[in-house]
């Protein structure tokens, strides 16, 4: 059974054109993730949620905003998709905080941008 | 900011040959996770250390965290084609508010 789902899996659109992509989650943890995993890279933290409380990673562009309305949906907006945000969106869910507990991955969105 | 540096960057092997991968910070580690990743799938967890000194096995594959934890190793005996793949190493800071990935090792096991 699915713990983490993530839709839709392919993803095209438009250059400028915003986009949001959809994470839910069966496991009812505090923390969702979304990463960023560009072709033959590492995936990269764009920010979390613990709960209601939202964290931004730093380097994370504007572009991207994040919404979680409960406990188990995230989304991730990207406001004007540029070539450069084609990538796998990974989102993960966990209890608590990384470093006590494992990360939950979903299937991850493949985004392209035309 | 915490990087994590693997080793090797790829990795190719005949089935049945045992092999390592390594995962090294010049930061102290907090939790370090070791994931596997299919081509276009999302991650699925391996285990996770949190002690120096720590070692966990599941199977055939063994995760082994230093002392200092500050290094950690991935070990697979008699490597098997399901075992393909990416392997990534993950750890967070102290705080538990940013995780960060290793730079990943791909693993191609030769019937």
């Amino acid at each position: 059974d699915a713990m983490v789902i993530q839709n839709p899996r392919y993803q095209v659109t438009q250059f400028g054109k915003p986009v949001t992509l959809s994470c839910s989650q069966t496991l009812n943890h505090n923390v969702m993730y979304w990463y960023q995993q560009k072709s033959s890279q590492a995936p990269k933290l764009l920010f979390h949620y613990y709960d209601k409380d939202f964290n931004n990673e730093a380097d994370t562009p504007d572009n991207f905003q994040s919404r979680r309305p409960n406990t188990s949906f995230c989304f991730l907006d990207i406001r004007s998709p540029g070539l450069g945000d084609a990538a796998m969106y990974l989102c993960a869910t966990s209890e608590g905080l990384a470093g006590a507990y494992e990360q939950y991955f979903g299937p991850g969105t493949r985004l392209t941008v035309t | 900011s915490q990087e994590l540096e693997q080793s090797p960057q790829s990795l190719i092997v005949q089935e049945g040959k045992n092999l390592t991968i390594n995962c090294t910070s010049s930061k102290t580690l907090y939790g370090l996770y070791w994931y596997k990743q299919k081509y276009g799938e999302g991650l699925i967890f391996l285990m996770m250390l949190q002690k120096g000194g720590e070692e966990k096995s599941h199977e055939k594959i063994t995760a082994k965290l230093d002392e200092k934890k500050q290094q950690s190793s991935l070990h697979i005996t008699a490597s098997q084609p399901s075992h393909a793949g990416t392997y990534l190493c993950g750890a967070a800071t102290n705080t538990g508010n940013q995780f960060y990935f290793g730079t990943g090792t791909s693993l191609t096991v030769i019937p």
